[in-house]
Order: structure tokens, then C-alpha cells, then sequence
């Protein structure tokens, strides 16, 4: 059973509109949420952290986390060529955490065409 | 703003050959980790270190070792390179936290060839 999942796409979405990601995991105990943005042949960049159930917006992004539901999300508002690119969720399940080891979900990639 | 530096970002050696990846972070983590990413297979840890001279395998670690001898350095050993080892290696860095985990910051990458 995969620990993190992404929907894996592609997604593709015309400019100006709301691209919505999402992923979900396998354990009840997981406090930390991220999501990083990757461009072809570059490292992930980090976007978005989320620990509360809840919003939490940073300018055209919003993360939303429900941990009842084991779901997390990335909603990216008036969405911009400059956007397209593989967006990685990572959560730190219940093994490892203490270490500090976060789980990656394989990425959903997303193009925004104009 | 964190710094990871990774020594190359493109290698190209030969089968057989003892490799050497070096990573250096400024900011004083105490966690550092070694991914490798292939295309259709996401981001796959190989070996991670949560203190000088600590190190946990990842899922992955066959054909690999790793080195952390000072807190700012982790190195990747590739112990007698195979051509299925050509891949794009990551390294991160984390601080660490008594509840949750930070975020981990990530190297420009090494995109090495093995022939």
C-alpha cells in the first residue's frame, strides 16, 4: 500500500483558472504537511507547510488539510503558465518522524497553457 | 535562506568506480538525507542522518554507503558504480523539532552517468 499519494495527472488547466491538488495518506498520527514545487530538470522547491486542520493561504496558494479524512490539498488561484510544474506532497507518517524523515507522494504534474 | 551545495551537477564515471557525492549545508541542521529521483519513481530515500556519525538506511541503501564525519557535510558513496545507478541524487537537509518535522531544503541536484 503506497504511504502517499498524489492524483497522478497530468493536469492541465487554461490560464486565469483554480488548478487543484491533492493527496492523500496512510497514517492517522501524521503533524506535518508540505508541498514542493519541482521544474523539469531542477530540485524540489518548497511552497506550502500546513500542521492544523484547515486554510492556510500564501498569496494565489491555499493548502487546505483535513486529518480526520487523511486528505491534504494545494489550490492554486489564477493560475500562470510560470506554474507548470511537478508539485510534490510530503508528510511526515508516524515511522521515521522522529528522525525527521518525511514520505514523498510521486508528484502530479501540471501545465498551465495560455 | 538555507544553503545545501551539492559538489557537482553533472558527473559522468565509469562501471566499477568508487563515487564520491559531497553535500554541504549552512544552517546548522542536524538532519540530512540522500534521495534519488528517476523518472516514474518520485523521490526515493537512500540513506538518511540525524547526527554526526548516525545514519539510518533508507529504502534503498543496496550498493551505497554514506559518511557524515561533521554536522555540515553528508557524503554519498557509491561503492563500485553500475550503469543502474545513473540517476539524478538529492540531497536535504531538516532542522530538528521536539513536535512535527520542518520542512526539509534540497540541493541543486547531481545528475550523474555512469558508462
Amino acid at each position: 500500500q503506497k504511504e502517499v499519494e498524489q492524483n497522478s495527472g497530468p493536469l492541465s488547466v487554461p490560464e486565469g483558472a483554480i488548478a487543484s491538488l491533492n493527496c492523500t495518506y496512510s497514517d492517522r498520527v501524521s503533524q506535518s504537511f508540505f508541498w514542493y514545487r519541482q521544474y523539469s530538470g531542477k530540485s524540489p522547491e518548497l511552497i506550502m507547510s500546513i500542521y492544523s486542520n484547515g486554510d492556510k493561504e500564501d498569496g494565489r496558494f491555499t493548502a487546505q488539510l483535513n486529518k480526520a479524512s487523511q486528505y491534504v490539498s494545494l489550490l492554486i488561484r489564477d493560475s500562470q503558465p510560470s506554474d507548470s510544474a511537478t508539485y510534490l506532497c510530503a508528510v511526515n507518517l508516524g515511522r521515521g518522524s522522529t528522525l525527521g524523515r518525511l514520505y514523498f507522494g510521486r508528484g502530479t504534474q501540471l501545465t498551465v497553457w495560455p | 535562506d538555507v544553503k545545501v551545495t551539492q559538489s557537482s551537477r553533472y558527473l559522468v564515471k565509469r562501471t566499477g568506480e568508487k563515487v564520491f557525492l559531497e553535500c554541504v549545508q549552512d544552517m546548522d541542521h542536524e538532519n540530512m538525507f540522500w534521495y534519488r529521483q528517476d523518472p516514474g519513481l518520485g523521490l526515493r530515500l537512500i540513506y538518511f542522518s540525524y547526527d554526526v556519525k548516525m545514519k539510518e538506511k533508507g529504502d534503498i541503501p543496496e550498493g551505497y554507503s554514506v559518511s557524515r564525519e561533521k554536522k555540515e557535510r553528508f557524503s554519498l558513496i557509491l561503492e563500485s558504480a553500475s550503469t543502474n545507478q545513473t540517476s539524478m541524487y538529492l540531497c536535504a537537509s531538516s532542522t530538528r523539532t521536539t513536535g512535527g518535522n520542518q520542512p526539509q531544503h534540497f540541493g541543486d541536484g547531481t545528475r550523474l552517468s555512469i558508462l
